[in-house]
C-alpha cells in the first residue's frame, strides 16, 4: 500500500531564517506531487506541482520555490522566511492522471514564523 | 475567474439528522468533483468522487449529488455522528487540465454534530 511522510511534523522559524520541508511518498512510481499551503480557518492554496523528477511548476509567486530531487521526494525551501509564510503545509500525491483519480494527502507541517 | 464557494458558517446539526453542505462554482466546467474531510490539524482524506455524467454517488451513510446546469453540488450525510464532525471540502479538476492533475479546493464547511 502506499505512504505518504511529511517532516517536520511541527516548527518554529525566526523570520529571515530558510526552511526545508520534506515529503516522501512509498508504494509508488512516477506519482504526481503537490504541495499546498493552508492558512487558519482557509480552504487549501496550491504552491507548488510536480509530474516528474527535475519538473516543477509554481501556482502562485512568492517567497518559496520546491524541488523534486528523486521520484518519489519533494521538497519545500525558502532562503528567507517572512511571517506571512507562516501556516499548515500539505504534500499530497497521486498517480499520473490518464484516468480520473483522487489526491492522497501527508499529515501536513505546522510553520509558525516568529 | 474560477471561482469554488461553500458555505463559511458552520453547520450545527443534531445527532441522527442529514447533514446537507452546498458547494457551487462559477467560470468552471469540471470533469468530476470530489469531496474530503479534513480533522484539525490533519491532511484532507478523499471520501467521493462523482463525474461529470453521474447525478448522483452513494458511500453507506454518504451521498453526493452533482448538477453542471446549476454548477452546483450537495454533499448528504445521513444519520449523522458526532464523529461525522469535521470540515468538508469539495475540489474540481476541469476538462484540459493535461497531465497535472491539479485540483481546486473550496475553502471548506465546517460540520459540528451535538448528541
Amino acid at each position: 500500500s502506499q505512504t505518504i511522510h511529511q517532516w517536520p511534523a511541527t516548527l518554529v522559524q525566526p523570520v529571515g531564517s530558510p526552511l526545508s520541508l520534506e515529503c516522501t511518498v512509498e508504494g509508488t512510481s512516477n506519482p504526481n506531487l503537490y504541495w499546498y499551503r493552508q492558512a487558519a480557518g482557509r480552504g487549501l492554496q496550491l504552491l507548488f506541482y510536480s509530474v516528474g523528477i527535475g519538473q516543477i511548476s509554481s501556482e502562485v509567486p512568492q517567497n518559496l520555490s520546491a524541488s523534486r530531487p528523486q521520484d518519489r521526494q519533494f521538497i519545500l525551501s525558502s532562503k528567507k522566511l517572512l511571517l506571512s509564510d507562516s501556516g499548515f503545509y500539505l504534500c499530497a500525491w497521486r498517480t499520473q492522471p490518464w484516468s480520473f483519480g483522487t489526491q492522497y494527502f501527508g499529515p501536513g507541517t505546522r510553520l509558525t514564523v516568529l | 475567474s474560477q471561482k469554488i464557494e461553500q458555505n463559511s458558517e458552520a453547520l450545527n446539526i443534531q445527532e441522527g439528522k442529514t447533514a446537507t453542505l452546498t458547494c457551487n462554482y462559477t467560470n468552471y466546467s469540471p470533469a468530476y468533483l470530489q469531496w474530503y474531510r479534513q480533522d484539525p490539524g490533519r491532511g484532507p482524506v478523499f471520501l467521493l468522487l462523482i463525474r461529470e455524467n453521474e447525478k448522483e454517488k452513494r458511500k453507506e451513510r454518504l451521498k453526493v449529488t452533482f448538477d453542471t446546469t446549476l454548477k452546483q453540488s450537495l454533499f448528504h450525510i445521513t444519520a449523522s455522528q458526532p464523529a461525522d464532525s469535521a470540515t468538508y471540502l469539495c475540489a474540481l479538476e476541469g476538462n484540459g487540465s493535461g497531465n497535472t492533475g491539479k485540483l481546486i479546493f473550496g475553502q471548506g464547511t465546517t460540520l459540528q454534530v451535538k448528541p
